[in-house]
């Protein structure tokens, strides 16, 4: 167990619906990270937190976007939802920046 | 642009065998590169990781060895076991830039007992 949580596990929804993916960091971990896994992209970075503020961003499309709360927990939100947004969205934590990254075991994203 | 390359895809290696991953990169400006292990399920689990001023280290039965000159690093599991079948990912990343991890594509093991 990580110590990283995600809400939920599992997620259905249509197509043009939007959706908000939950990530509890560590006890202690400042840092969030939200990567996006596909079959045919791989694990790609979306978008970086530090306490509160953005620090790093990948190729998040418009329609998605993020915050990390005063209690450090991150929300993703994906709105506008089309067929290739179907992927596994993982929330990763660390202490700080330039240390090892831990993963939560990730939300199931289907589209249909 | 595909800046950390992984190979091979997949790889079966009998139990008590070595198995083999390597990563090339193109980015000098990395500076760590961890390993990841995930379980279908499961998310990715931090195996091993190394800093380009060393050139090898080593945790149990994993082992990373790492050319900087030739921008490449590779992963090794001495003793292979059954419970070692999993995907493999090798990732890279640099702190000015936050620590993103740019990952590779990813190995798939199966390790026959």
């Amino acid at each position: 167990d990580s110590g990283v949580t995600q809400t939920p596990k599992h997620l259905i929804t249509a197509t043009g619906q939007r959706v908000t993916l939950r990530c509890s960091p560590r006890s202690g971990d400042l840092s969030v990270y939200w990567y996006q896994q596909s079959l045919d992209q791989g694990l790609q970075f979306l978008i970086q937190y530090y306490n509160g503020e953005e620090r790093a961003k990948g190729n998040i499309l418009e329609r998605f976007s993020a915050q990390q709360f005063p209690d450090l927990h991150s929300e993703l939100n994906l709105s506008s939802l089309e067929l290739g947004d179907s992927a596994l969205y993982f929330c990763a934590s660390s202490v700080g920046v330039g240390q090892p990254q831990h993963f939560g075991d990730g939300t199931r994203l289907s589209i249909l | 642009q595909q800046q950390v390359k992984q190979s091979p895809q997949s790889l079966i290696v009998q139990k008590g065998g070595i198995s083999i991953i390597n990563c090339a990169y193109e980015n000098t400006a990395f500076d760590y590169f961890p390993w990841y292990q995930q379980f279908p399920g499961k998310g990715p689990a931090l195996l091993i990781a190394i800093r380009p001023d060393v050139s090898e280290k080593k945790e149990g039965r994993f082992t990373i060895s790492f050319n900087k000159s030739a921008k490449q690093f590779s992963l090794h599991i001495m003793d292979s076991q059954p419970g070692d079948s999993a995907t493999y990912f090798c990732a890279a990343s640099r702190a000015a830039a936050g620590n993103k991890l740019t990952f590779g594509g990813g190995t798939r093991v199966l390790v026959k007992p």
